[in-house]
């Protein structure tokens, strides 16, 4: 199937310092979401994208549509121990099928406090 | 609860003994969707219910897989005859609107088979 490539595969980073991720395709998605997932839990969504170059914050989170519409990548600020998880990006609408997400491999952040 | 839920949270089954996996979805929620998640690695489409209907079954890794929501609310996924490969966390979503883009995911069933 389908495959995103998602970048870094993990992070160790000191709490207060801001993180970047990022996300290719080799296909076109008309939709990108960001997830974070806690151990034992379901994805969560943080922030979703709609539109090609779009750039949306959601507190200390920023993501952006890239404009080629295969990429999308996810900027945390000012980390804080809670952060910790696994980050998705999930593309949506290829082909016109709406219902079916594509997923990353994930990126394991960890924050030292 | 205001969730999505599912159970049995953890299962242990014995390679060849069958499963049932429950998801109790949001109330009113149109839309529900089954994910596999590997261990390491993203979830993966299994299958898509709007209401009752199935509409999308191309995920599902073998013929050993069934999915039903008969009433358009609960839903079960059967796996038949497991297998280790079919380890995993099986993940239930729903929605609703159509979109997968809103759904509210599930905590997930973690199956072994030993």
């Amino acid at each position: 199937g389908q495959q995103l490539n998602q970048s870094p595969q993990s992070m160790f980073i000191q709490e207060g310092e801001d993180v970047s991720m990022n996300c290719t395709s080799s296909s076109i998605f008309n939709t990108w979401l960001w997830y974070k997932q806690d151990p034992g839990e379901g994805p969560v969504l943080l922030i979703a994208l709609y539109k090609a170059g779009e750039l949306t914050s959601n507190g200390r989170l920023t993501a952006q549509f890239g404009i080629t519409r295969k990429d999308s990548f996810l900027n945390i600020s000012a980390s804080i121990p809670s952060d910790v998880g696994i980050y998705f990006c999930a593309g949506l609408d290829s082909g016109g099928s709406n219902y079916k997400l594509t997923f990353g491999k994930g990126t394991l952040l960890t924050v030292n406090p | 609860g205001a969730g999505v839920s599912q159970s049995p949270r953890y299962k242990v089954a014995k390679r060849g003994q069958d499963v049932a996996l429950r998801c109790d979805p949001i109330s009113g929620h149109v839309s529900l969707f089954w994910y596999q998640q590997a261990l390491g690695q993203g979830p993966e489409f299994l299958t898509y219910f709007q209401n009752e209907a199935q509409l999308d079954k191309s995920g599902l890794p073998s013929d050993r897989f069934f999915a039903e929501r008969p009433e358009g609310s609960v839903s079960t996924l059967k796996i038949q005859r497991t297998q280790k490969e079919d380890s995993a966390v099986y993940l239930c979503a729903s929605s609703l609107a159509l979109s997968a883009g809103v759904a509210f995911f599930g905590p997930g069933t973690r199956l072994t088979v030993l």
